[in-house]
């Protein structure tokens, strides 16, 4: 099946430095990419989507300069949490759609992020 | 508005007993719907969805338009089927996924 990967799984960094997670598709292209924030024993928050080649649609409440999206091609996007707090510290989940599941999202396995 | 709703945070039964996780939703037109699993320390995987009419793991969801329920009910639960479910609702025209809250569901030996 469809295989998404996320990298790093873990990341710990200071207050004020930004972080860039990477989310690939491994064996399939991704027309679209999805990312979100997962608190402990919490539903998932959609963050933005992100087309190919084009910017990201952010959801409301969502600052897009904070949480910056590239997907620059359709097997890799990035998010980068700018400036980071310790309130941006959570569980970021990137899925992506594409191949051969048509609406299917894949998931990835997440990132936790720690903002000390 | 297009919502889910899973009312229960937490369900907890014993071995073999029956389970049904409740899903409620929201939505005006024809809904697509899915039940989502996450077992302990993996990713959020695809359990099954509605279109398809599936049994995956013994587990079955029927969509009630009525009550607009999708609830999911397997007749006898196993340990290993303890784990966190997400009912997730396509949103129409975007592609989205609207998740519910998650319920966890602990099968006690």
């Amino acid at each position: 099946g469809a295989v998404v990967s996320q990298h790093p799984s873990r990341v710990i960094c200071k207050s004020g430095t930004s972080v860039k997670i990477e989310c690939r598709s491994l064996d399939f292209q991704a027309t679209t990419m999805f990312w979100y924030r997962q608190f402990p024993k919490q539903s998932l928050m959609l963050m933005a989507t992100s087309n190919e080649g084009s910017k990201a649609t952010y959801e409301q409440g969502v600052e897009k300069d904070k949480f910056l999206i590239n997907h620059a091609s359709l097997t890799l996007s990035t998010l980068t949490v700018t400036s980071a707090h310790p309130e941006d510290s959570s569980f970021y989940i990137c899925s992506a759609r594409g191949g051969t599941g048509g609406y299917e999202q894949y998931f990835g396995p997440g990132t936790r992020l720690t903002v000390t | 508005a297009q919502r889910v709703t899973q009312p229960e945070k937490l369900l907890s039964v014993f071995k073999g007993a029956p389970v049904e996780l409740k899903c409620n939703y929201s939505y005006s037109g024809s809904p697509e719907l899915f039940w989502y699993v996450q077992y302990s320390r993996q990713r959020l995987q695809l359990l099954l969805r509605h279109i398809s009419r599936e049994s995956i793991k013994g587990f079955t969801a029927d969509l009630n338009k009525g009550e607009t329920s999708f609830h999911l009910k397997k007749p006898f639960a196993q340990e290993e089927d303890s784990a966190m479910y997400y009912c997730a609702l396509l949103g129409s025209n975007t592609g989205k996924l609207i998740f519910g809250q998650g319920t966890t569901l602990q099968v006690k030996p």
